[in-house]
């Protein structure tokens, strides 16, 4: 069964170092998402992306994130200078309709640790 | 921001019974709600889903029933086994353009043997 896959699994980075987060969604899927949950707290939209623009983005995804599919197969988030409140795990998902009554398939997630 | 509320942090039950997971909304443009099930260490894993327009949809052991007017839905897993035993969390989409889909904080689902 196709699955949304992520990369590294687990991030320990420095305050104020340049992350980026991998993802690759499942592969005839057009919809691409980014969430975070932070310890004990709810799972957290940040950004939808589709045809190589952000279509949404919440609060949260402020100027230090970006998003960008570099090519037919990944899709990224990076995170410009980190901060303590950063750490979280952070989920990829992906659908393949623009219907909202389709189904988003979510990644393993990365942790982020920074220090 | 309480939009999806699940207000029991967790639920234990026996294998073979019922477990009933049970989820409030406050919004009432969410026309699309669905439950994750999660593992520690694993993303959230789709379960079943269901449209407002529909007030019951069942895929083999799970149901999932909306009262809208309650602004209430519920996820019943029959009979429960210890496998099940994993975070559920609710989730609800508005449409009308916005895809995002907003989260409660989950109930921890345990399946004594």
């Amino acid at each position: 069964e196709p699955e949304v896959t992520q990369t590294p699994s687990h991030q320990v980075t420095q305050m104020g170092q340049e992350v980026i987060l991998r993802c690759v969604p499942i592969s005839n899927h057009l919809y691409f998402y980014w969430y975070r949950q932070i310890l004990g707290q709810k799972v957290e939209f940040l950004v939808s992306f589709y045809n190589n623009e952000i279509s949404e983005k919440s609060e949260i995804f402020d100027d230090q994130f970006s998003v960008e599919r570099p090519d037919g197969s990944n899709f990224t988030l990076k995170i410009r200078s980190t901060k303590l409140e950063d750490s979280a795990m952070y989920f990829c998902a992906s659908k393949q309709l623009w219907s909202s009554t389709d189904t988003q398939y979510f990644g393993p997630g990365t942790r982020l640790t920074v220090l | 921001d309480q939009q999806v509320k699940q207000n029991s942090p967790s639920l234990s039950v026996q294998e073979g019974r019922i477990s009933i997971l049970n989820c409030d909304y406050t919004n009432s443009m969410f026309d699309y709600f669905l439950w994750y099930k999660k593992y520690p260490a694993e993303g959230p894993t789709f379960l079943i889903s269901i449209s407002s327009i529909k007030d019951k949809n069942e895929d083999g052991r799970f149901t999932v029933f909306l009262n809208k007017s309650a602004k209430h839905l519920s996820l019943h897993i029959v009979p429960s086994q210890p496998g099940d035993s994993a975070v559920y969390f609710c989730a609800a989409s508005a449409g009308g353009g916005s895809e995002k889909l907003v989260f409660g904080k989950g109930t921890k689902l345990t399946v004594n043997p």
